[in-house]
């Protein structure tokens, strides 16, 4: 059974630090892209991050670019998204999400996600 | 960037009627076009992939059809656990964009 268990949020100060982490189980890792995505409270889905099954291609929607980072332990079975300069509008829940099975173009939709995890910023 | 405009916004309908959500894209996505449910307090689940695949575990009332940049999805008789939100997804190009939701709601 496919598992994603996500941690690490909470309240931070504007222009702070956090990293999430997301546990993974019940697939071969190594083998799928993995990705962040957000919601705002009350607000629809907005994609964050995606790393490849490796971990030597990573993408961000630009309003991340320069402030978040992805990676991966393959070894650890985890994807971590380390978050800096931290901002208002980045007040969301978290979630981590698998590729799923398909073919064509290299681009991932998800076919398991996490429960999801708040990340608060606020001062 | 590719835009993707849900349509309606609200749905509201009865069980045991048709439900048709609308997805249109700035641009063609191919058929490269994912659905998801989400009911208040979950996360979202995968219905549909590639425009008209169902995932595993999903209700063959449950169809998705379309190609290049209008899709819709079909729920042909609606059960009370239907009634949630709903977003398409586009994998065609980065950024990966959503939709902004349809909310199906009991009438």
């Amino acid at each position: 059974e496919v598992q994603l268990l996500e941690s690490g949020g909470g309240l931070v100060q504007p222009g702070g630090s956090l990293r999430l982490s997301c546990a993974a189980s019940g697939f071969t890792f190594t083998s799928y892209a993995m990705t962040w995505v957000r919601q705002a409270p009350g607000k629809g889905l907005e994609w964050v991050s995606t790393i490849s099954g490796p971990g030597g291609s990573t993408y961000y929607a630009d309003s991340v670019k320069g402030r978040f980072t992805i990676s991966r332990d393959n070894l650890k079975n985890t994807l971590y998204l380390q978050m800096n300069s931290l901002r208002a509008e980045d007040t969301a829940v978290y979630y981590c999400a698998k590729r799923g099975v398909s073919s064509g173009s290299t681009l991932p939709s998800f076919d398991y996600w996490g429960q999801g995890t708040l990340v608060t910023v606020s001062s | 960037e590719i835009v993707l405009t849900q349509s309606p916004a609200t749905l509201s309908l009865s069980p045991g009627e048709r439900a048709t959500l609308s997805c249109r894209a700035s641009q063609s996505v191919s058929s490269y076009l994912a659905w998801y449910q989400q009911k208040p307090g979950q996360a979202p689940r995968l219905l549909i992939y590639d425009a008209s695949n169902r995932a595993i575990g999903i209700p063959a009332r449950f169809s998705g059809s379309g190609s290049g940049t209008d899709f819709t999805l079909t729920i042909s008789s609606l059960e009370p656990e239907d009634f949630a939100v709903y977003y398409c997804q586009q994998r065609s190009n980065w950024p990966i964009t959503f939709g902004q939701g349809t909310r199906l709601e009991i009438k």
